[in-house]
Parts: C-alpha cells; sequence; structure tokens
C-alpha cells in the first residue's frame, strides 16, 4: 500500500525567504504527482503536474522536482510571500488504481510579513 | 469551462437522515473521483469512475454509502443514514487521458452530522 509521507507538518517563515517542502513515497511504480495548495476552509488548486518520466516542472515561484526512484519529490517556493501561506499537499497516482490520488497530510505554510 | 461543480456547499443534517451530495464533472473528463477530507485522516479516496461505471468503491467506509453516475455529466454520493462520524469535508475530482490525468477538484461540499 503507497504511503505518502510530507515533512515538515508546519512552518514558519519570513517573508522573503526561500524554502523547501518535502514529499516521499513507498511504491516508486507511480504514474504522476501532483502539488496542490489548500486555503483554510477551501478547495484544492493544482500547482504542479509532474509525470513519472520528468525530472522537475515549473510555474513561476514554484518548482517541482521528482527522483522516482528514491521515492522523493520536493515543492520548491522562491521569495516567499505572506500570500503564500496555506496547506500544500502532495499527491501520487498509480495506473492500476485508475489515476485515483494518494495524499500526503500536507504541510501547513506560515509566511509572515 | 466553469470547473468541477459541487451542491450544496455546505449540509447540515441530523443523525439519521439522507444525505445528497452532487457533482458535476468538467465537460470531456471521463474520470470521476469522490474523496473524503477530516482532520483525523486527511484526504481519503472513496470511489471513482470511468466512463460512468464504477471501478473501485473500496474506499467506501460502510454499506450506508454508496454513489452514481447515471451518465457523464453528473454523480451522486448519498449517505443513508447519516451518523455524526460522517462530518467531512467531500470532495469530487475529474481528469481526462489528454491532460495526462491531472485532477481537477470541486469547492467540496462541508457536512454536518449532529
Amino acid at each position: 500500500k503507497q504511503e505518502v509521507t510530507q515533512i515538515p507538518a508546519a512552518l514558519s517563515v519570513p517573508e522573503g525567504e526561500n524554502l523547501v517542502l518535502n514529499c516521499s513515497f513507498t511504491d516508486s511504480a507511480i504514474y504522476n504527482l501532483q502539488w496542490f495548495r489548500q486555503d483554510p476552509g477551501k478547495g484544492l488548486t493544482s500547482l504542479l503536474l509532474i509525470q513519472s518520466s520528468q525530472r522537475e516542472q515549473t510555474s513561476g515561484r514554484l518548482n517541482a522536482s521528482l527522483d522516482k526512484s528514491s521515492g522523493r519529490s520536493t515543492l520548491y517556493i522562491a521569495a516567499s510571500q505572506p500570500g503564500d501561506s496555506a496547506t500544500y499537499l502532495c499527491a501520487v497516482t498509480h495506473s492500476n488504481s485508475g489515476y485515483a490520488l494518494n495524499f500526503g497530510k500536507g504541510t501547513s505554510l506560515l509566511v509572515t510579513p | 469551462d466553469a470547473g468541477v461543480i459541487q451542491s450544496p456547499r455546505h449540509e447540515v443534517t441530523e443523525m439519521g437522515q439522507e444525505v445528497t451530495l452532487r457533482c458535476k464533472p468538467i465537460s470531456g473528463h471521463d474520470y470521476l473521483f469522490w474523496y473524503r477530507q477530516t482532520m483525523m485522516r486527511g484526504l481519503e479516496l472513496l470511489i471513482y469512475f470511468n466512463n460512468n461505471v464504477p471501478i473501485d468503491d473500496s474506499g467506501m467506509p460502510e454499506d450506508r454509502f454508496s454513489a452514481k453516475m447515471p451518465n457523464a455529466s453528473f454523480s451522486t454520493l448519498k449517505i443513508q443514514p447519516s451518523e455524526p462520524r460522517d462530518s467531512a469535508v467531500y470532495f469530487c475530482a475529474s481528469s481526462y487521458r489528454g491532460l495526462k490525468y491531472e485532477q481537477y477538484f470541486g469547492p467540496g461540499t462541508r457536512l454536518t452530522v449532529t
């Protein structure tokens, strides 16, 4: 059974810092990996999708990397802003389970002014 | 497209009542998923459909839960009878092969059972 772990569970940083969120998974036979953002009381917003054959994806100040063989992904946020405060969720899919998402518990990020 | 649409956004009901949650996936998407989010367990898959056919319902917690997808543009998740431990946020999501199965989520339904 796939286990997805996110470290740290919570993180507080001052505005302007670069930061890294970590995600690990136990079964490396994934189809893809998706990073989401969730604001309190809101739904999930997809940030980045990385296919299993890819090493990284970038969108603006966000960069996600994938090392499938070691079962790890990182989400790098450059020049953090208070508006980045949210919970960040990592999830993986497998082709033999209908590409359903298997989620980690998330990292709660607070960026202070 | 308007994205994945869910209704109602909030539902408060008493224990023992029937609850029906509704979802309209993004047009053209052939996979539909129902997830549940709680503080204790995080986000968990309940059931998913492919081309309107239920494929895996192993995540449905009990026989009190049922889901249907009568056509490509509509799905329901029903709880009968509801219990306080069913209180959670229920999300619907859809995906499509042409978009590499990237999942798009609805805003969720916050269910409170008293």
